[in-house]
């Protein structure tokens, strides 16, 4: 099965500070997803990004949330003032094109806010 | 609006018992559902998929899922549990506006030896 990977899996920050998630998606898959899931609840969508901009964003990506592909491989999600409240799951996903194609997800990234 | 729905909190199962994991969806247009499969500390799985066709579907790990397109529901199923397969399942359905998935609150599946 396709892999995707994510980096740090687990990134400890005190409420304020400014966070970089990273994914390593499937190479030639074009379509990029984060969603999170905070502890014992489910999980939400984030944000969609294909073509070098954002598809769709949920009304939780707020403007502390930014997306980008800095070097064409590479995805990230920054934070730019984390709460304590995004405590969560981050998880990429990515999907290889257009129609109903898999997702295929991360192993996820676990922030904790302080 | 579209949403999924996953009646069961929690599913208790003997080993070696057949397993059912229900999924209820309700969304616009052509159903496209999914199952995932959530280990302790692990990321999202993929198990399987209905897009058309056959409304018994196969995925991974001998699970499968039945489409009831009346009942508007997606049951995961597997003839005989291991205990390996305790987890969390979660079902989603794409939203066929924007490709998002649309997630259930997932099921929390225990299999006892």
């Amino acid at each position: 099965e396709p892999e995707v990977t994510q980096t740090p899996s687990h990134q400890v920050t005190q409420m304020g500070q400014e966070v970089i998630l990273r994914c390593v998606p499937i190479s030639n898959h074009l379509y990029f997803y984060w969603y999170r899931q905070i502890l014992g609840q489910k999980v939400e969508f984030l944000v969609s990004f294909y073509n070098n901009e954002i598809s769709e964003k949920s009304e939780i990506f707020d403007d502390q949330f930014s997306v980008e592909r800095p070097d064409g491989s590479n995805f990230t999600l920054k934070i730019r003032s984390t709460k304590l409240e995004d405590s969560a799951m981050y998880f990429c996903a990515n999907r290889a094109g257009q129609g109903p194609d898999t997702q295929y997800f991360g192993p996820g990234t676990r922030l904790t806010v302080l | 609006a579209q949403s999924v729905a996953q009646p069961e909190d929690q599913v208790n199962v003997a080993e070696g018992n057949p397993l059912t994991v229900k999924c209820t969806y309700s969304v616009s247009g052509n159903p496209y559902l999914f199952w995932y499969v959530q280990y302790p500390n692990r990321g999202l799985q993929f198990l399987l998929k209905y897009i058309t066709g056959d409304n018994l579907v196969k995925g991974s790990y001998g699970f499968e899922a039945e489409f009831n397109k009346s009942q508007t529901s997606f049951h995961l199923k597997k003839p005989s549990a291991l205990v390996s397969d305790s987890a969390l399942y979660f079902c989603a359905v794409r939203d066929n506006s924007n490709y998002q998935l649309i997630w259930g609150a997932g099921t929390k599946l225990i299999i006892k030896p």
